[in-house]
């Protein structure tokens, strides 16, 4: 079935750096975007980044611009998501999902906990 | 980037009620807006894509409307597993995929 598991749970100090994969199975995946979503501790969902995996174009929302890196690994049908520099206000919940523009993001991960903690 | 709003913030409705949540974005969004269900400690779930097509397998009181910069999520009757948070999101604008702050459904 189409699926996407994620990365187990993470907890990192201030100013380190963290890494997260999400991998696709059931699906050709090159055919779908990849974006990641953060959900703080009680807060609403917050639109981190995307990648078109066929084309390895990646878009970052403002706030993060150089702290962020996206990457795929068509080889193995995995997105990954890259922190830099966290900060305790990263503490959150980091969400992948496949979709596209004009369809919605219909494939969700299970999420993977980030804790940054001194 | 294009912010998204919705209304009401919060509200409580009993089942069987009709329920009504808007979203508008701060520029046109043509029709590049979809809805999402979230329930605790649960991922997101895709209700309706494209304004107002219903993802498979969503049930048909679940309804979307709008185009432009205003957009409108309505359940027909209310049922005890719609007890959630409802998020809008748009698809449209570069560089991101914008959430609205979400709309939480609760019990009267």
């Amino acid at each position: 079935q189409v699926q996407l598991v994620q990365s187990g749970a993470e907890v990192k100090k201030p100013g380190a750096s963290v890494k997260v994969s999400c991998k696709a199975s059931g699906y050709t995946f090159t055919d779908y975007y990849i974006q990641w979503v953060r959900q703080a501790p009680g807060q609403g969902l917050e639109w981190t980044a995307w990648i078109n995996p066929k084309t390895g174009g990646t878009n970052y929302a403002q706030k993060f611009q150089g702290r962020v890196t996206m990457s795929g690994d068509t080889s193995i049908s995995t997105a990954y998501l890259e922190l830099s520099r966290l900060r305790s206000d990263d503490t959150a919940v980091y969400y992948c999902a496949r979709g596209k523009r004009s369809d919605g993001f219909d494939i969700w991960g299970q999420g993977t906990r980030v804790t940054v903690s001194s | 980037d294009i912010q998204m709003t919705q209304s009401p913030s919060s509200l409580s409705a009993s089942v069987g009620d009709r329920v009504t949540i808007t979203c508008r974005a701060s520029q046109s969004i043509s029709r590049y807006l979809n809805w999402y269900q979230q329930k605790p400690g649960e991922a997101p779930k895709l209700l309706i894509y494209a304004a107002s097509s219903l993802q498979t397998g969503v049930p048909s009181r679940f309804s979307g409307s709008g185009s432009g910069t205003d957009f409108t999520l309505t359940i027909s009757s209310l049922q005890p597993e719609d007890f959630a948070t409802y998020y809008c999101q748009q698809s449209y604008g570069t560089p991101g995929f914008t959430f609205g702050p979400g709309t939480k459904v609760d019990i009267k």
